[in-house]
């Protein structure tokens, strides 16, 4: 069980796009096109933003959107805002039940 | 109001058993996939544990044979009792409702607040 694949940072300036990568394997990300991401602020629980790689749960910006190309997965945040500053983290559904997180991407917007 | 309520961290030496607890409210506990997420200090997020709906239950390598998930359909309570506890269990622990299609799961879209949990001599 090896946690996914995230860079451990990005930054863009306001209004900017950005976008985070996700590397799985062909038994996690590759097989199941399951990817959800997640938004937590400091001190919070984390949000969910993306789910079935780029569906938006209600209330979530549509300039959060989501993507899948083989075994990595993508997270895009289009026209950034200060407050979309946070670590970001995506998770995948595995092989035998079980779950993988991406290590974590902080964000910063300059 | 959808809500999941953690309980039960503390400090607790290497070696010891705790138990955390999750209430929820306008949430049926025994009907929805219910898994347990850690989060060691400064550190990512790590899947813990999941039970399905239908009592089936999952693990993380790290946890197998220590930590065993249940619930409490009467008190709409999960658990999450940790035994032969190591300085790495060292974490805030959130519980959270897994959304799924068929048995696979595709998210977790309700998050408690979380509970700390030391584990330290």
């Amino acid at each position: 069980q090896s946690a996914l694949t995230q860079p451990a940072s990005v930054s863009g300036s306001p209004g900017r796009s950005i976008t985070i990568s996700c590397t799985g394997t062909s038994s996690d990300v590759g097989t199941y096109n399951l990817v959800s991401w997640y938004q937590q602020h400091p001190g919070k629980a984390p949000k969910l933003m993306i789910y079935e790689g780029s569906k938006r749960p209600s209330g979530v910006s549509n300039r959060f959107s989501g993507s899948k190309s083989g075994n990595t997965a993508s997270l895009t945040i289009s026209g950034l805002q200060a407050e979309d500053e946070a670590d970001y983290y995506c998770c995948s559904f595995a092989n035998s039940g079980t779950l993988l997180f991406g290590g974590g991407t902080k964000l910063i917007v300059l | 109001e959808v809500q999941l309520v953690e309980s039960g961290g503390g400090l607790v030496q290497p070696g010891g058993s705790l138990r955390v607890s999750c209430v929820g409210s306008g949430i049926t506990v025994s009907s929805n996939y219910m898994s347990w997420v850690r989060q060691a200090p400064g550190k990512g997020l790590e899947w813990v544990s999941v039970i399905y709906s239908g009592g089936s239950t999952y693990y993380a390598d790290s946890v197998k044979g220590r930590f065993t998930i249940s619930r409490d359909n009467s008190k709409n309570t999960l658990y999450l009792q940790m035994n032969s506890l190591r300085a790495e269990d060292t974490a805030v622990y959130y519980c959270a409702r897994a959304r799924h299609d068929y048995g696979v799961i595709h998210a977790f879209d309700i998050w408690g607040q979380g509970t700390m949990v030391t584990v330290s001599s």
